[in-house]
Parts: structure tokens; C-alpha cells; sequence
């Protein structure tokens, strides 16, 4: 069964400064979404990272994937107030050919000014 | 481009009745996926549904169901409410099958909460 790790699960920030949030997974997987969900509200999409080496950017967050190691990571850059939210990282696995999601428990970032 | 719909936004049962949502998704998107949301268990995958087909199913009982209609919208239906059931119930929706060759974003729809008493 594949088991998906966040850590930390609750990282605290200042503005402006750089931290990273890592994503373990347990089994081979190809393909690894990046989610971010304000309080109350629903997920909404970041990164979908199809292979091993890709990085992606969007403003002040870069994710990455490194399938060898089964590893994730999203880094943020100079963070500011905006970038406060949960942060959850999915991992597709296949069940003859159809593939599923599943979760890390999320990372809930606060960042203080 | 409108986006993920889902009705209703809230919802109240009680133990032992049954329930659906429904889940509209953005126009020219033939997959819909289901997820549920607790704060003991986080977010698990229900079903995936393309072109009215369940693709595939997470680790839920049999009592979960879903289907899709020629229109691509979409319901699911609980029933025999547990306490358990208690959720926020989100669906995505994308262009392309989960894992198909593509980059198969999802977007999610704003929820269904359920509370079950």
C-alpha cells in the first residue's frame, strides 16, 4: 500500500525567508501533483510533476521531483503573508491502468510578518 | 470558463439515510474524480469516473457509489449514513483520465460539507 509522508506538518515563517517542505512516498511512482488549500475552502492545483528531474515554478514556490529517491520537495522563496495555506502533496499509483491519489497529511505554513 | 460545481454546498442527515451530490464539471472535461476529507484521515480518493466508466475506486465500502452521465456531471450517493461519513466531499474534474499520458490537472470544485447526527 502506498504511504505518503509530509514533514514538516506545520512549519511557521517569517517574511522573506526560504524554507522547503519534503514529500515521501513508499512505492515506485512516475507522477506527483502539488495542492494548496486555504481555510475553508477547496484544493486548488500547483504542480504536476511527470517525471524524474522535472522542476517546476510558479512565482515563489519551485517544486521538484526526485523519483529515485521518492522524494518531493516544495520550496519557498522569500515567503510572504499570501503564501499562509495547507500545502498537500498526492501521488498517483495504478490499478490496471487506471491510476488514484493518494495524500500526504499536509503541511499548514503560517507566515508572520 | 465557468468552474467545478457541486450541489448542494451544505448538507444535513442523520444516521442511516442515504445522500447525493452532485458534481458538475468544467465544459469539455470528461473526468471526474471524488474525495473525501475528514480531520482524522485527511483526503482519500473515492472514484474516478471518464466517459461514464468508474475507472477506479480508493478503499471505501460498498455503501460509496458514484456514476457519470453522457453530459459528463456526476453523483455520488452514501448510504446508510455512519457518524463517520462526516466530511467534506470535494470533486475534480480534468480533461484527461488520472495518469494518462498528459499533465492531468485537476480542478476542484468549492465542496459538499456533510454532517451526519
Amino acid at each position: 500500500e502506498l504511504k505518503v509522508e509530509q514533514n514538516p506538518l506545520f512549519l511557521s515563517m517569517q517574511e522573506g525567508k526560504n524554507y522547503t517542505i519534503y514529500c515521501n512516498y513508499s512505492t515506485t511512482s512516475d507522477r506527483l501533483y502539488w495542492y494548496r488549500q486555504d481555510p475553508g475552502k477547496s484544493l486548488e492545483s500547483l504542480f504536476v510533476l511527470l517525471s524524474n528531474g522535472a522542476v517546476k515554478q510558479e512565482g515563489r514556490l519551485m517544486a521538484s521531483l526526485d523519483t529515485k529517491a521518492r522524494l518531493s520537495t516544495l520550496h519557498i522563496t522569500a515567503a510572504v503573508h499570501d503564501l499562509s495555506a495547507t500545502y498537500f502533496c498526492a501521488v498517483l499509483s495504478y490499478n490496471t491502468n487506471a491510476g488514484k491519489s493518494t495524500f500526504g497529511d499536509g503541511t499548514t505554513l503560517t507566515v508572520k510578518p | 470558463k465557468a468552474g467545478v460545481t457541486q450541489t448542494p454546498r451544505y448538507l444535513i442527515k442523520t444516521r442511516g439515510q442515504q445522500v447525493t451530490l452532485s458534481c458538475s464539471p468544467i465544459s469539455g472535461h470528461r473526468s471526474v474524480s471524488w474525495y473525501q476529507q475528514t480531520p482524522g484521515q485527511g483526503l482519500q480518493f473515492l472514484f474516478e469516473y471518464f466517459s461514464e466508466t468508474q475507472r477506479n475506486k480508493g478503499n471505501f465500502p460498498g455503501r460509496f457509489s458514484g456514476r457519470q452521465f453522457s453530459n459528463s456531471r456526476s453523483e455520488m450517493n452514501v448510504s446508510t449514513l455512519e457518524l463517520g461519513d462526516s466530511a467534506l466531499y470535494l470533486c475534480a474534474s480534468s480533461s484527461t483520465p488520472l495518469g494518462s499520458g498528459g499533465a492531468d490537472t485537476q480542478y476542484f470544485g468549492p465542496g459538499t460539507r456533510l454532517t451526519v447526527l
